[in-house]
């Protein structure tokens, strides 16, 4: 069964809109991490942002922003007035003592971004 | 500090051959885990290696497998390849094994099966 879900497969936006990437999880384990992991075209994953079961405050860099809510387990990413530099997949992931803390990733959200 | 390398970075074989990746992880780093990129399959977990031993294994054959040396670079076999392993591999470096550490990757090695 698939841990993490995410259920947008493309989006497309203008640049400047401001895109909200969705990413649910499933896990049975208290302590659990999530992570979101940015693929540019290059192929390398980029950490983006870890975050512990234990702190649901939302967190923002820059334009980046994330919002994780236990009680739906969900941990969403959102980028505001976003840039043609931000098209790249998306990866959200979770990490739990289930599967020895390995990275279990979703499908993945292909963004892009045009001018 | 340099990150994470992979060798090679394209590789072409054909059905029944065997291939051997490589991957440097960051400097001072300890552990090194494998992933799988297909299309139909997206991303999914091989091994992890930490301080030489093997501590974690995804669901693949056995036919996939690793080492890691004492200056924590790490090696990943496919025997008898199969079509179906065309696939990106990605390799992930952390400080330690600590379970809340981020993993850094590599840029991956594209492996394309004839």
């Amino acid at each position: 069964a698939q841990k993490v879900t995410q259920a947008q497969t493309e989006i497309s936006v203008v640049e400047k809109e401001d895109v909200t990437l969705d990413c649910v999880y499933e896990t049975r384990d208290t302590t659990y991490y999530l992570f979101w992991y940015k693929q540019p075209p290059s192929g390398e994953l980029v950490f983006l942002i870890r975050r512990n079961s234990f702190d649901e405050q939302n967190e923002i860099s820059g334009r980046y922003s994330w919002n994780f809510q236990k009680s739906t387990s969900s941990f969403n990413f959102t980028i505001t007035a976003s840039q043609v530099v931000d098209s790249a997949v998306y990866f959200c992931a979770l990490s739990e003592a289930d599967s020895g803390y390995a990275l279990n990733f979703g499908k993945g959200t292909s963004l892009l971004v045009t001018p | 500090k340099a990150g994470v390398t992979q060798t090679p970075r394209y590789l072409i074989k054909t059905r029944g051959q065997q291939v051997t990746l490589s991957c440097s992880p960051i400097s001072g780093h300890r552990s090194v885990s494998w992933y799988q990129q297909t299309p139909g399959q997206g991303l999914q977990f091989l091994f992890e290696y930490f301080s030489e031993t093997q501590r974690n294994k995804g669901n693949f054959p056995g036919r996939f497998s690793g080492r890691q040396f004492s200056n924590s670079r790490s090696e990943m076999n496919v025997s008898t390849l199969e079509l179906g392993d065309s696939a990106l591999y990605l390799c992930a470096s952390r400080v330690s094994g600590v379970s809340y550490n981020e993993q850094f990757f590599g840029p991956g090695t594209r492996l394309t099966v004839l």
